[in-house]
Parts: structure tokens; sequence; C-alpha cells
């Protein structure tokens, strides 16, 4: 069965701290990687991820995908108390000419002043 | 420049009672598709569509149901509420670019079934 894991599932930390969002996936017929970011209501994307080692940023945000590991991870520096959301991670699987997201669970990041 | 529209944002139901969330959406995306949310599960595939009078079952279809007879409309329907089915539904249409899919989302709406 198709899956993905994030870890941590929840996560803590002061204002100016670096944190690394992880996930890790199990799926058959990888097309890419997606990160998005959920404040109070829906998701907003922030990254797709198709090639292996290639990094993402915008801003404080950065997000590396390898293939090999079948992982990706998320990197936040300086992070400020708009930070704090719920991050999921979604692969999206080819089925037949349409892909199709599989999402984690989230990870949920807690930025106190 | 709307995006992904739907509605109601909240509802609330009694056990039994059948209702439609309706989503909208107006880039002419061809891929729709509705998700529910529950605490600690992520987001979980209910239906897609591929396109117009195409649909298909995601990981938890069963009580609802959804058609789509034009590209810019795909409402989800209640067919007869429980209390499992209280959750925070989102509609998603999206495109291919870049090699993979990209979601947008409507800004939800929150069921309780009672």
């Amino acid at each position: 069965e198709d899956k993905v894991v994030q870890s941590p599932l929840s996560l803590v930390v002061h204002e100016g701290d670096t944190v690394t969002l992880n996930c890790s996936y199990e799926v058959t017929n990888f097309r890419s990687l997606l990160w998005y970011k959920q404040e109070k209501k829906a998701p907003t994307f922030l990254f797709m991820l198709t090639s292996s080692g290639i990094e993402k940023k915008s801003g404080r945000l950065s997000s590396i995908l390898d293939k090999k590991e079948l992982s990706s991870i998320l990197n936040i520096t300086a992070t400020q108390t708009g930070d704090s959301a719920i991050y999921l991670c979604a692969v999206d699987r080819r089925w037949g000419s349409q892909g199709n997201l599989i999402f984690g669970k989230g990870t949920k990041l807690s930025v106190k002043p | 420049n709307a995006g992904v529209t739907q509605t109601p944002k909240f509802q609330v139901l009694k056990t039994g009672q059948s209702m439609t969330l309706q989503c909208a959406q107006d880039m002419n995306h061809e891929y729709m598709s509705w998700y529910r949310q529950d605490p600690g599960m992520g987001l979980r595939l209910i239906h897609y569509s591929v396109g117009a009078g195409i649909t298909d079952q995601g990981e938890v279809p069963n009580g609802y149901n959804v058609s789509r007879s034009t590209t810019e409309d795909f409402p989800l329907r209640l067919l007869s509420a429980a209390p499992s089915q209280t959750s925070v539904y989102f509609c998603a249409s999206s495109y291919s670019a870049g090699g993979g899919e990209k979601l947008f989302f409507g800004s939800g709406t929150q069921l309780s079934v009672l």
C-alpha cells in the first residue's frame, strides 16, 4: 500500500531557530513530491520536486528530494511566528495520464516568540 | 480571480440528512478532487475527476457521490449523513506542470453531523 510518512508530527521552537521537517514515501509510479503550508484554512502550495538532489528555495524556506532514499526535507531558517502552521507533504503518483496525490499526516510547527 | 470556490463554509446536519457541497473553479483545470481532513489523519481523497463526465473513487468514497457535468463544477453529495462524516472538506483543482500535478484548494467546509 502506498504511504507517505512525515516526522515529527509536531514541533515547538523559538523564533530564530532553524527547523527541518521530514517526509518519506513508499509509492508506485512516483511522479513528484509537493510541500504545502496550512494555516487556518486551505493548504497553500510551497514547492514541487521532481528531480533528485535539486534544491528549491523561496526566501527562508528550502526543500530537497532524495529519490534514492525515498525522502524529502523542508528546511526553515530564522523561524518567525508567522511560520506556525501545519506543513503537509504529498506525493503525486502517476495513474494513466493523470497523477493522484497521497498526503502525509502533516507536521504541526509552533514558533514561540 | 476567484480560483476554487467552495460553499457552504460551515454546515450542521442531523444523522440521515442529505446535502450537497458545492465546488467551482474558474481556472479551466481538467482535474478536480475532494478531500476530507480529520485530526491526525492528514488529507484523504474521496473522489476525483479527470474531466467533464469522468469521475472515479479515491481512498474513502463510501457515503459520498459526485458528478462532473461541466469543467467548472464538481459537487459532492452526502447521501445519508453519519457522525463519522464530521470533518473538514476541501475541494481542489489542479493542472500538470513541471512533471507534477499542482493543486489549488478551496477554503474548506466544516461539516458537523449530529
